[in-house]
């Protein structure tokens, strides 16, 4: 199995570019998040799924938007790029049944705005 | 809300010694999970432990073991026989066991291994 999928691995935008950030899991995993991590602040949680069709907010969304048509997807659009979304954008998922709480990260998108 | 708490920005070790990284969190829940993760310069996130809320016995992972206290709502790790290959950011990350389906991460906490 492939796992979580993310592409791509770095990109450089300039200032008000807009791009998507592409995330798959070949797990069939019900839930799927999209964390940013800055230099010294650890993860924080952008936006999460807990299924096809549902999406919700997480704590810095703003700037940002998802949308969850299939179950193996869950790309992450940035419309209006700005400096401060300079990050590494990990996506991640996990099952969300029994008592398995693991989740599995990609590899990240390491994101420049200039 | 939770909040997960790492007060060790940075801690060193020497190979072959034993470490122990702090977490505490805050939570209303009685069911939830907490975990230790590893992120070394290669940036992947890699799961090192993981314990049930619900169990009263201590996780242990090969060289990696916690102490879990709830009443104290802390977690710490401790790392024995330190290789090089721990030199890593370690984070500490809760979630709750009933509707909250958020993962919640501290801030880290950089350890580096001295030869």
């Amino acid at each position: 199995n492939a796992g979580v999928t993310q592409t791509p691995k770095f990109r450089i935008l300039k200032i008000g570019q807009s791009m998507t950030l592409q995330c798959t899991q070949d797990m069939n995993h019900n839930y799927m998040y999209w964390y940013r991590q800055d230099p010294g602040m650890g993860l924080k949680l952008i936006y999460y799924s807990v299924g096809a069709g549902i999406t919700d907010k997480g704590e810095v969304p703003n700037g940002y938007n998802v949308s969850r048509s299939t179950t193996e997807d869950f790309p992450l659009r940035l419309e209006l790029a700005a400096p401060s979304q300079t990050s590494v954008y990990f996506c991640a998922s996990r099952p969300g049944t029994g008592d398995n709480e693991k989740l599995f990260f990609g590899s990240g998108t390491q994101l420049s705005v200039l | 809300a939770q909040t997960v708490t790492q007060s060790q920005p940075e801690m060193s070790v020497q190979e072959a010694e034993t470490v122990t990284l702090s977490c505490t969190y805050d939570t209303s829940e009685s069911d939830y999970y907490l975990f230790w993760y590893k992120q070394p310069p290669s940036r992947q996130m890699i799961l090192v432990i993981r314990q049930e809320a619900y169990k009263q016995q201590n996780a242990t992972e090969n060289r990696f073991s916690v102490n879990f206290q709830k009443a104290a709502k802390s977690f710490s790790l401790k790392i024995s026989d330190s290789q090089l290959g721990d030199a890593a950011m370690y984070f500490c990350a809760y979630i709750g066991g009933g509707s909250n389906y958020k993962l919640t991460f501290g801030k880290g906490t950089l350890l580096t291994v001295n030869p």
